[in-house]
Protein backbone atom coordinates (compact mmCIF):
# COMPACT_ATOMS: atom_id res chain seq x y z
CA UNK A 1 0.00 0.00 0.00
CA UNK A 2 1.06 3.76 -0.89
CA UNK A 3 2.64 5.11 2.11
CA UNK A 4 4.05 8.71 2.43
CA UNK A 5 6.07 9.90 5.05
CA UNK A 6 6.49 14.24 5.51
CA UNK A 7 9.28 15.27 7.55
CA UNK A 8 11.37 18.13 8.30
CA UNK A 9 8.77 20.86 9.86
CA UNK A 10 9.16 22.88 12.94
CA UNK A 11 9.66 26.26 14.13
CA UNK A 12 10.99 29.13 12.20
CA UNK A 13 11.87 32.69 12.30
CA UNK A 14 10.84 34.94 9.40
CA UNK A 15 12.82 34.83 6.24
CA UNK A 16 14.70 31.36 6.86
CA UNK A 17 14.19 28.47 5.14
CA UNK A 18 13.78 24.59 5.81
CA UNK A 19 13.79 21.77 3.43
CA UNK A 20 11.01 19.69 3.46
CA UNK A 21 11.04 15.75 2.45
CA UNK A 22 8.58 12.55 1.89
CA UNK A 23 9.90 9.17 2.25
CA UNK A 24 7.35 7.28 -0.30
CA UNK A 25 7.15 3.40 -0.42
CA UNK A 26 4.54 0.75 -1.14
CA UNK A 27 4.46 2.08 -5.02
CA UNK A 28 7.22 2.80 -8.18
CA UNK A 29 7.44 6.49 -6.96
CA UNK A 30 9.72 7.08 -10.54
CA UNK A 31 6.41 6.58 -12.39
CA UNK A 32 4.25 9.18 -10.63
CA UNK A 33 4.22 12.00 -10.45
CA UNK A 34 4.02 13.68 -7.38
CA UNK A 35 2.42 16.90 -5.10
CA UNK A 36 3.07 19.21 -2.12
CA UNK A 37 -0.65 20.21 -0.56
CA UNK A 38 -0.29 22.44 2.52
CA UNK A 39 -3.04 23.80 4.80
CA UNK A 40 -3.44 26.62 7.01
CA UNK A 41 -4.79 26.07 10.62
CA UNK A 42 -7.95 26.02 10.58
CA UNK A 43 -8.31 26.72 6.49
CA UNK A 44 -8.55 24.89 3.85
CA UNK A 45 -6.90 22.76 1.46
CA UNK A 46 -4.52 25.03 -1.01
CA UNK A 47 -1.89 23.42 -4.06
CA UNK A 48 1.94 24.43 -3.86
CA UNK A 49 3.43 22.50 -6.13
CA UNK A 50 3.91 19.70 -8.16
CA UNK A 51 6.58 17.63 -9.93
CA UNK A 52 6.43 15.18 -12.69
CA UNK A 53 7.77 11.63 -12.63
CA UNK A 54 11.53 12.41 -13.70
CA UNK A 55 11.70 15.87 -12.46
CA UNK A 56 11.74 17.53 -15.76
CA UNK A 57 8.47 19.54 -15.18
CA UNK A 58 7.92 21.64 -12.24
CA UNK A 59 4.79 24.07 -11.60
CA UNK A 60 4.08 26.24 -8.32
CA UNK A 61 1.41 28.30 -6.89
CA UNK A 62 1.70 32.17 -7.43
CA UNK A 63 2.01 32.51 -3.81
CA UNK A 64 5.36 30.33 -3.60
CA UNK A 65 7.03 31.11 -7.20
CA UNK A 66 10.26 31.90 -6.37
CA UNK A 67 10.69 30.88 -2.83
CA UNK A 68 9.62 27.81 -3.14
CA UNK A 69 11.39 24.44 -5.36
CA UNK A 70 10.22 21.07 -5.68
CA UNK A 71 13.06 18.29 -5.98
CA UNK A 72 12.95 14.54 -6.12
CA UNK A 73 15.43 11.27 -5.85
CA UNK A 74 13.99 9.08 -8.02
CA UNK A 75 17.11 6.48 -6.37
CA UNK A 76 16.14 7.69 -2.54
CA UNK A 77 11.86 7.38 -3.10
CA UNK A 78 12.23 10.76 -1.56
CA UNK A 79 10.23 13.89 -2.54
CA UNK A 80 12.02 17.35 -1.33
CA UNK A 81 10.43 20.80 -1.13
CA UNK A 82 12.84 24.17 -0.40
CA UNK A 83 10.66 27.09 1.37
CA UNK A 84 12.94 29.98 1.38
CA UNK A 85 12.11 33.47 2.60
CA UNK A 86 9.44 31.97 4.55
CA UNK A 87 6.09 34.22 5.78
CA UNK A 88 4.25 34.24 8.93
CA UNK A 89 1.45 33.26 6.15
CA UNK A 90 3.30 30.27 5.25
CA UNK A 91 2.46 28.90 8.44
CA UNK A 92 0.89 25.30 7.54
CA UNK A 93 0.58 21.35 7.74
CA UNK A 94 2.68 20.43 4.77
CA UNK A 95 0.93 17.51 3.01
CA UNK A 96 2.71 15.49 0.05
CA UNK A 97 0.75 13.19 -2.29
CA UNK A 98 1.06 10.68 -5.34
CA UNK A 99 -0.06 12.01 -8.23
CA UNK A 100 -3.00 10.26 -10.58
CA UNK A 101 -4.31 11.65 -13.31
CA UNK A 102 -3.37 15.52 -12.74
CA UNK A 103 -4.59 15.30 -9.23
CA UNK A 104 -3.38 14.69 -5.27
CA UNK A 105 -4.66 10.94 -4.70
CA UNK A 106 -2.99 9.31 -1.81
CA UNK A 107 -1.54 11.40 0.94
CA UNK A 108 0.53 11.80 4.07
CA UNK A 109 0.38 12.73 7.18
CA UNK A 110 2.09 16.18 7.14
CA UNK A 111 4.72 17.79 8.42
CA UNK A 112 3.97 21.24 10.45
CA UNK A 113 5.85 24.37 9.49
CA UNK A 114 5.30 27.17 11.89
CA UNK A 115 6.79 31.00 10.65
CA UNK A 116 7.19 32.61 14.27
CA UNK A 117 9.51 34.77 16.04
CA UNK B 1 -7.17 30.69 -13.23
CA UNK B 2 -10.32 29.75 -12.18
CA UNK B 3 -12.16 29.57 -8.72
CA UNK B 4 -14.54 26.25 -7.30
CA UNK B 5 -17.00 27.84 -4.95
CA UNK B 6 -18.51 25.13 -1.92
CA UNK B 7 -21.24 25.74 0.61
CA UNK B 8 -19.51 26.43 3.82
CA UNK B 9 -21.51 23.57 5.54
CA UNK B 10 -24.04 20.95 5.28
CA UNK B 11 -26.17 19.17 7.72
CA UNK B 12 -28.64 15.88 7.46
CA UNK B 13 -30.06 13.09 9.37
CA UNK B 14 -28.68 9.69 9.77
CA UNK B 15 -29.71 7.70 6.99
CA UNK B 16 -30.60 10.66 4.66
CA UNK B 17 -29.41 11.76 1.37
CA UNK B 18 -27.11 15.01 1.20
CA UNK B 19 -25.31 16.53 -1.53
CA UNK B 20 -22.57 19.03 -1.93
CA UNK B 21 -22.18 21.56 -4.78
CA UNK B 22 -18.62 22.37 -6.63
CA UNK B 23 -18.92 25.36 -9.12
CA UNK B 24 -16.58 26.83 -11.16
CA UNK B 25 -16.53 30.14 -11.93
CA UNK B 26 -15.05 29.88 -15.09
CA UNK B 27 -14.10 27.90 -17.93
CA UNK B 28 -16.59 24.54 -18.32
CA UNK B 29 -16.76 22.11 -15.70
CA UNK B 30 -16.54 19.16 -18.22
CA UNK B 31 -13.15 20.30 -19.87
CA UNK B 32 -10.88 19.32 -16.36
CA UNK B 33 -11.65 15.68 -14.30
CA UNK B 34 -13.30 17.01 -10.72
CA UNK B 35 -11.97 15.03 -8.03
CA UNK B 36 -13.53 15.00 -3.77
CA UNK B 37 -11.44 14.66 -1.03
CA UNK B 38 -12.62 13.76 2.66
CA UNK B 39 -10.68 14.96 5.37
CA UNK B 40 -11.90 13.81 9.28
CA UNK B 41 -10.77 16.04 12.42
CA UNK B 42 -7.12 15.54 12.66
CA UNK B 43 -6.72 13.54 9.48
CA UNK B 44 -5.10 13.71 6.45
CA UNK B 45 -7.32 13.90 3.46
CA UNK B 46 -8.15 10.96 1.64
CA UNK B 47 -9.91 10.62 -1.84
CA UNK B 48 -13.55 9.70 -2.20
CA UNK B 49 -14.01 10.40 -5.43
CA UNK B 50 -11.62 10.65 -8.62
CA UNK B 51 -12.12 11.54 -12.77
CA UNK B 52 -15.60 12.95 -11.52
CA UNK B 53 -17.49 9.96 -10.61
CA UNK B 54 -14.77 7.11 -10.22
CA UNK B 55 -14.79 5.66 -6.82
CA UNK B 56 -11.69 4.14 -5.60
CA UNK B 57 -11.37 0.51 -3.89
CA UNK B 58 -12.55 0.83 -0.18
CA UNK B 59 -14.81 3.81 -0.73
CA UNK B 60 -19.02 2.51 -0.16
CA UNK B 61 -20.73 3.37 -2.95
CA UNK B 62 -22.44 5.16 -0.76
CA UNK B 63 -20.70 8.33 -2.75
CA UNK B 64 -21.34 9.27 -5.93
CA UNK B 65 -19.95 11.85 -8.22
CA UNK B 66 -21.43 13.99 -10.76
CA UNK B 67 -20.98 16.41 -12.95
CA UNK B 68 -23.55 18.84 -14.50
CA UNK B 69 -22.49 21.55 -17.74
CA UNK B 70 -25.64 23.65 -17.49
CA UNK B 71 -24.92 24.52 -13.82
CA UNK B 72 -21.02 24.22 -14.22
CA UNK B 73 -20.81 22.67 -11.55
CA UNK B 74 -20.06 19.43 -9.88
CA UNK B 75 -21.55 16.94 -7.01
CA UNK B 76 -20.95 14.85 -4.39
CA UNK B 77 -24.05 12.81 -3.17
CA UNK B 78 -23.63 10.89 -0.07
CA UNK B 79 -26.42 8.35 0.90
CA UNK B 80 -27.92 6.67 3.98
CA UNK B 81 -25.88 9.02 5.93
CA UNK B 82 -23.84 7.39 8.92
CA UNK B 83 -22.10 9.95 11.84
CA UNK B 84 -18.77 8.78 10.35
CA UNK B 85 -18.93 10.70 6.96
CA UNK B 86 -18.86 13.67 9.54
CA UNK B 87 -16.04 15.23 8.16
CA UNK B 88 -15.34 18.34 5.58
CA UNK B 89 -15.19 17.39 1.66
CA UNK B 90 -12.77 19.44 -1.03
CA UNK B 91 -13.47 19.59 -4.48
CA UNK B 92 -10.53 19.78 -6.84
CA UNK B 93 -9.59 20.12 -10.23
CA UNK B 94 -6.91 21.59 -12.13
CA UNK B 95 -6.11 23.94 -15.22
CA UNK B 96 -4.87 24.18 -18.37
CA UNK B 97 -1.39 25.44 -16.48
CA UNK B 98 -1.61 22.23 -14.58
CA UNK B 99 -2.00 24.30 -11.85
CA UNK B 100 -4.51 22.52 -9.23
CA UNK B 101 -7.13 23.97 -7.71
CA UNK B 102 -8.98 23.18 -4.50
CA UNK B 103 -12.71 24.79 -3.39
CA UNK B 104 -12.95 26.30 -0.48
CA UNK B 105 -14.05 23.03 1.33
CA UNK B 106 -17.54 21.97 2.92
CA UNK B 107 -17.84 20.65 6.52
CA UNK B 108 -20.94 18.43 6.57
CA UNK B 109 -22.16 17.49 9.73
CA UNK B 110 -24.61 14.72 10.54
CA UNK B 111 -26.83 15.13 13.27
Amino acid sequence: QVQLVESGGGVVQPGRSLRLSCAASGFTFSSYGMHWVRQAPGKGLEWVAVISYDGSNKYYADSVKGRFTISRDNSKNTLFLQVNSLRAEDTAVYYCAKEWSGSPDSWGQGTLVTVSS
Amino acid sequence: NFMLTQPHSVSESPGKTVTISCTRSSGSIASNYVQWYQQRPGSSPTTVIYEDNQRPSGVPDRFSGSIDSSSNSASLTISGLKTEDEADYYCQSYDSSTAVVFGGGTKLTVL
